[in-house]
Order: structure tokens, then sequence, then C-alpha cells
């Protein structure tokens, strides 16, 4: 059972343009939320993240969006540049307690910008 | 420089052999993970430890074993049980303390079982 849906493989982007990544989400108990960026034979970076008490976080060039009604979230980039082609992966984890995060990801999206 | 570092990068192993992933951080942090990442597939948890001498199965935990006798290292040997060992390994840590603490994660390790 798939938790974390990412359902685009794949995205081609020309460069200067608002790149959008969508993830959805089925488990309700999922309380934090946050984007890596992989390159490949690397190991993620993190991006950004949003909590569950939001529905909007910004970083720059990136935004989050949360939408809980509909157990969706989005990852916007402008302006794309061509260094941030790589997979994108959403996590999502539940509340309940400190320590060690299970978080749970999502298949990836490889995004391409096309200069 | 605080990072974690995964070794070897590369690791080739014939099929009924255990094999013993390396994973060690100087960050300090409390918390470490394990996951394995197969291709067109995301990010799956095998163990977690939340503190020393600790630890926790995963999504994924059969044919694998890991050992937490140290906060910086958090060594995973995938064993002959593990019916499909050829992956990318993936090891992290985080703070462990604070809810939604973001995962720092090493640079992986490829397995290949001949």
């Amino acid at each position: 059972d798939q938790q974390v849906k990412q359902n685009s493989p794949s995205l081609s982007v020309q460069e200067g343009r608002i790149s959008i990544l969508n993830c959805d989400y089925t488990n309700s108990m999922f309380d934090y939320f946050l984007w890596y960026k992989k390159y490949p034979a690397e190991g993620p970076t993190f991006l950004i993240s949003i909590s569950s008490i939001k529905d909007k976080n910004e970083d720059g060039r990136f935004t989050v969006f949360l939408n809980k009604s509909a157990k969706h979230l989005s990852l916007h980039i402008v302006p794309s540049q061509p260094g941030d082609s790589a997979v994108y992966f959403c996590a999502a984890s539940a509340q309940g307690r400190q320590g060690a995060q299970k978080l749970v990801f999502g298949q990836g999206t490889r995004l391409t910008i096309n200069p | 420089d605080g990072g974690i570092t995964q070794s070897p990068k590369y690791l080739f192993r014939k099929e009924g052999q255990n094999v013993t992933l390396s994973c060690e951080q100087n960050l300090n942090h409390d918390a470490m993970y394990w996951y394995r990442q197969d291709p067109g597939q995301g990010l799956r948890l095998i163990y977690y430890s939340q503190i020393v001498n600790d630890f926790q199965k995963g999504d994924i935990a059969e044919g694998y074993s890991v050992s937490r006798e140290k906060k910086e290292s958090f060594p995973l040997t995938v064993t002959s049980a593990q019916k499909n060992p050829t992956a990318f390994y993936l090891c992290a840590s985080s703070i462990g303390d604070t809810r939604g603490d973001e995962q720092f994660f090493g640079p992986g390790t490829r397995l290949t079982v001949l």
C-alpha cells in the first residue's frame, strides 16, 4: 500500500519557468512533510518542509503548498535553473513522538530543466 | 567537516555471503536510519535507531540486521536470507529530539550480489 504517491515519474521544464512537482498521501495521521532532492549515485539532500498546521512554506526559489483536505502537497520551483535537474522525493511522517522519525517516501519525480 | 560517511561506495558479493555496510556520522545525532532504494522506487526504511543500544525494525527488515554500539556508528549487515539484496543503500541521521527534524543522508553504497 503506497501511502505517499508521486504520480509523475518525470517532468521537463524550460529554464526560467516554474516547475511544479506533486505528491499525494493517503494516511491522515501524517502531519509533517518534506521534500528531498537527489542526484544520481548520491544521497538525498533536504530541500524544504512543512508542518500540517501550515498551508504554505517558502524558502528562496522553493515553495511547498499543503492541501490537507485533498491530502495533496506540491513543490514549486521558480525560476527553474539547470542545476535543479534531479530526482525529487516527497516524504511524510506521522505525529506521535519525538525521537527517530519514520519517514515514508514517494517514488520520486525526475525533473529535467531544459536550456 | 560534519557529515555522514558510508563505505565502500560500491560493493560486490557472491550470493550466499553476508556483507556489512558501514555508516559513520560526526554530527552528534542521536537517531540513525537505513534505507534501501531500488530503481524507479522511493526509499524504504530497513531499520532505525533512536539511541545507542536500541534499534527498531522498519518496513522491510527481513534479511537484515543492525547494531548500535556507539552513537557515531550504525552498521547494516545484509544476510544471505535477504532475497533481493542488490540495491542502493542509504544511511541517514537526525538530531532525534525534535518532532519533524530533517534527516541527513550519506552518499550511499551500491551493493551488487553476483
